[in-house]
């Protein structure tokens, strides 16, 4: 079962570069997520999706942008990096129907903004 | 709004110690609540749940029960392994039609041999 897929693992940006970081689950799930994970924060939900088509703005949105043009695909572009986005970034799918309310995550996407 | 407050870390136990974790959540209405473990270099994933009050979530030998009148979830495991080092993390969701969560700050558990 791959579940939710994340790539790059790891990457290392300039200040000013973009790049996007993908995001794939292949159970079928409706809701799609990306949260960033820093030091004795928690994690905080960057943009979330109820469906194909339907995206919409969590607590720290700024800087990202997101599409959903499948059920599948969630992608979490960076346009103009900056240190303060050196994070780790989680991918996380769920499906309401079930009610338990369960997130599955995927690895994490660790990004470094020099 | 709703939150979660967690016991900050790090906590450092010996293996066969008792395990607690301390999370208080703030909600307007009748949130479930959830433990997910992280383990080093992985997602995190679920690892218990109570979605009313009074209601005990058990998994791996950890046990937490949803406590409406302090609005409290704590964690406990009565005997810890090595294999249970990990960052634990207190969630909130807060009503049946909602599908987000918010997280606490996590709390890093280390258990030595």
């Amino acid at each position: 079962n791959a579940g939710v897929t994340q790539t790059p693992k790891f990457r290392i940006l300039k200040i000013g570069q973009s790049m996007t970081l993908q995001c794939a689950q292949d159970m079928n799930h409706n809701y799609m997520y990306w949260y960033r994970q820093d030091p004795g924060m928690g994690l905080k939900l960057i943009y979330y999706s109820v469906g194909a088509g339907i995206t919409d703005k969590g607590e720290v949105p700024n800087g990202y942008n997101v599409s959903r043009s499948t059920t599948e695909d969630f992608p979490l572009r960076l346009e103009l990096a900056a240190p303060s986005q050196t994070s780790v970034y989680f991918c996380a799918s769920s499906f309401p129907g079930t009610g338990t309310g369960e997130l599955f995550f995927g690895e994490g996407s660790r990004l470094t903004v020099l | 709004g709703n939150s979660v407050t967690q016991m900050e870390g790090p906590v450092t136990l010996s293996e066969e110690a008792f395990l607690t974790i301390n999370c208080t959540y703030t909600a307007t209405g009748y949130p479930s609540l959830f433990w997910y473990v992280q383990y080093p270099g992985e997602g995190l994933q679920l690892l218990l749940k109570a979605t009313k009050a009074d209601d005990k979530g058990s998994n791996k030998g950890f046990e937490a029960t949803y406590r409406k009148e302090t609005t409290s979830f704590h964690l406990e495991k009565g005997s810890v392994q090595v294999s249970d080092s990990a960052v634990y993390f207190c969630a909130l969701k807060a009503s049946s039609n909602d599908y987000k969560l918010s997280f606490g700050a996590g709390t890093t558990v280390t258990v030595r041999a």
